[in-house]
């Protein structure tokens, strides 16, 4: 019974191409997140949806779009992928004091 | 300025032993939240503790003790009886505002703890 889920865990592409990230959370949380993890480990946050509206869209570039569809899914859509967008990206919801993170899925693009 | 800083890159502990993990944090809201995560090597962020800053006890949740001292802004984490699967990189985060609100989690650089036989 996976709280936070998302796939794909890998996504190998090329660059140039358009890649999407969903993610889908069954714990009934407000806010959902994407967070992206470097090749030195460091976790920044690139968006934050409450309630399905965008709440922080914070320096990323637009070629990144994340979508909500309902309170319990917020998908990630990347355009024109980029070898620097190289990372794993991270869903993550939560509500009070929980904060839940699905498993990543680690993008390569070649 | 930082606002979560984890002093330790790497840390060694023998098997069976307790080991601290440092943390301090910066920040002139009243109310926040710290969270402590274990990311073992296959990669996933694993929830382990949260303190709230009005909590008037410091967090423990089995093996795993939050020592919460908010003078000195710390909340170092405390792993007792180290077992060799707690060898993994160990992450604190803070959420600003009051729990239930919508903002993000800003995290530290993260100390990767090593258990030996």
């Amino acid at each position: 019974d996976t709280a936070v889920s998302q796939t794909p865990k890998y996504l190998v592409t090329q660059m140039g191409n358009d890649k999407s990230i969903k993610c889908e959370q069954n714990l009934g949380h407000d806010t959902m997140y994407w967070y992206k993890q470097d090749s030195k480990k460091f976790l920044k946050i690139m968006f934050s949806y409450n309630n399905k509206e965008l709440i922080i869209n914070e320096t990323v570039p637009n070629r990144f779009s994340p979508k909500s569809p309902d309170k319990a899914h917020l998908n990630l859509h990347i355009n024109s992928l980029e070898l620097g967008d190289s990372a794993v990206y991270f869903c993550a919801s939560s509500r009070e004091a929980q904060a839940f993170f699905g498993q990543g899925t680690r993008l390569t693009v070649v | 300025a930082q606002k979560i800083t984890q002093t330790q890159p790497g840390m060694f502990v023998q098997e069976k032993e307790a080991v601290t993990l440092d943390c301090t944090y910066d920040t002139s809201d009243p109310s926040y939240g710290l969270f402590w995560y274990k990311q073992p090597s296959s990669g996933e962020m694993i929830f382990l503790i949260y303190q709230g800053s009005y909590d008037q006890q410091n967090a423990t949740e089995g093996r795993y003790s939050l020592n919460f001292q908010k003078a000195r802004k710390s909340a170092n984490l405390v792993i007792s009886a180290s077992q060799l699967g707690d060898s993994a990189m160990y992450f604190c985060a803070m959420r600003e505002g009051r729990a239930g609100s919508a903002r993000q989690l800003t995290f530290g650089s993260g100390t990767q703890l090593t258990v030996l036989p």
